[in-house]
């Protein structure tokens, strides 16, 4: 069983609609968690970066973190086409490596 | 801020020759530094481990012979595939972990990756 589990789509939606990513993750000890956005054919680019359970927030993305569950989110609220690549989660423990998620492909058709 | 540069961006070389990439953190210091792999529609294999000033540590299974990694100073690492054969291609992503405070901060990021091609 992988120590992260990440659906990797594809996910297709309109233009405007809410999207939800979402991981889930075996290792009670992860503390910290982010999400990277990667465009094909570039590096992972840091969107959300957390610590702990919560939620926060920076424009149009929301990050969830759920350490009962063991489960964070990722929302976009008025999705543009402009979003259409893959979401990473990652998380890790302190001074431990950082443990990725498959990615999800994300297409938001206009 | 956080910016990571790499170079060169794209390479293609012949089978049996030898390939650096460099990797720099432009606006930030680093201690520590990550070297990636990925393949098409897959996510990131950890390569190695880069700490300036000391020995790369290497993931299992990854020839470190083959990988050099040299840390020179706090800015640079930098990756050498040695004697390059075509199942060296792939997309190679380095990333660093800035200092902060005299500390190493526990974020990474991303350098936008250097396509190897080797024929």
């Amino acid at each position: 069983q992988k120590e992260v589990e990440q659906d990797p789509g594809p996910l297709s939606v309109p233009e405007g609609a809410i999207v939800s990513l979402n991981c889930t993750y075996s290792n009670s000890a992860f503390q910290y968690f982010m999400w990277y956005r990667q465009y094909s054919r570039k590096g992972p680019e840091l969107l959300m970066y957390t610590y702990s359970s919560g939620n926060k927030e920076d424009g149009r993305f929301t990050a969830q973190v759920d350490k009962s569950s063991k489960y964070i989110s990722l929302f976009i609220r008025d999705s543009q086409p402009s979003d259409s690549a893959t979401y990473l989660c990652a998380m890790f423990a302190s001074g431990s490596r950082l443990t990725f998620g498959e990615g999800t492909q994300l297409t938001v058709n206009p | 801020g956080a910016v990571v540069s790499q170079h060169p961006s794209w390479v293609i070389c012949k089978s049996g020759t030898s390939v650096k990439i460099e990797c720099r953190s432009l606006d930030f210091q680093a201690t520590t530094m990550f070297w990636y792999r990925q393949f098409p529609k897959q996510s990131l294999m950890l390569m190695a481990t880069s700490n300036e000033g000391s020995k790369a540590t290497y993931e299992q299974g990854v020839e470190k012979d083959k990988f050099l990694i040299n840390h020179a100073s706090l800015t640079l690492s930098t990756l050498t595939v040695t004697s390059a054969h075509p199942e060296d291609s792939s997309f190679y992503i380095c990333s660093a972990r800035p200092n902060r405070g005299g500390r190493v901060t526990d974020t990474q990021y991303f350098g936008p990756g250097t396509r190897l091609t080797v024929l």
